[in-house]
């Protein structure tokens, strides 16, 4: 099946800096999601982006489906940021419909 | 709107017993799955449904159910609980029928004894 690899896994930072967040996945795919999980476990869904660029606040995500990887960008960090960072992709099967494969996360901890 | 809702939130099974964890949603989305979240690990599919009457197999299906007899209710059977099984449930869903933006739910805790 399809892998999808985020790095990196952990990544601490002080309140105010900015991050870029990296998703890579190894075939074609129709689309592609950021999800945000917070320390309540909690999943919010951030962007669907199966290719180009979206802001959304201090948020922004750059998906360049060609090459096969994703970026997460994160400026002036809070530390309401904190939590994990979840990439999905989507992979068309003819047969069976469509499913999303998620990365295993980046862990984000924003300290005061 | 209240989304994606799953109860039970928390439960505490001993190995055999069988449960069902409920997930409705009232935003009249088609498409409906189920994911389990271990430790350090990101979401696994279960099982998903692409609408009523229809459902498939994901990707660690083995030990749990799933029926869609309606729009709004997917919910998921263990039929014989394990350890392994250990695990945070998370119901979703979305609108078009080839994923589109996904909606979870809150989650449910699961602990087999």
């Amino acid at each position: 099946g399809i892998q999808v690899e985020q790095s990196p896994p952990d990544l601490i930072l002080q309140e105010g800096a900015n991050s870029t967040l990296r998703c890579n996945f190894s075939d074609s795919v129709n689309n592609l999601q950021w999800f945000h999980q917070n320390p309540w476990g909690q999943l919010i869904n951030l962007f669907y982006i199966p290719s180009g660029t979206k802001q959304n606040g201090r948020l922004s995500a750059t998906t360049v489906a060609t090459e096969r990887y994703s970026l997460l960008y994160i400026s002036s960090s809070q530390t309401t940021d904190s939590g994990v960072y979840f990439c999905a992709v989507e992979l068309v099967e003819e047969t069976s419909g469509s499913r999303l494969t998620f990365g295993e996360g980046t862990q984000l901890t924003v300290n005061p | 709107n209240a989304g994606v809702t799953q109860t039970p939130k928390f439960q505490v099974l001993k190995t055999g017993q069988s449960m069902t964890l409920q997930c409705a949603q009232d935003m009249n989305h088609e498409y409906m799955s189920w994911y389990r979240q271990d430790p350090g690990m990101g979401l696994r599919l279960i099982h998903y449904s692409v609408g009523a009457g229809i459902t498939d197999q994901g990707e660690v299906p083995n030990g749990y159910n799933v029926s869609r007899s309606t729009t709004e209710d997917f919910p998921l059977r263990l039929l014989s609980a394990a350890p392994s099984q250990t695990s945070v449930y998370f119901c979703a869903s979305s609108y078009y029928h080839s994923t589109g933006e996904l909606f979870f739910g809150e989650g449910s805790r699961l602990t087999v004894l």
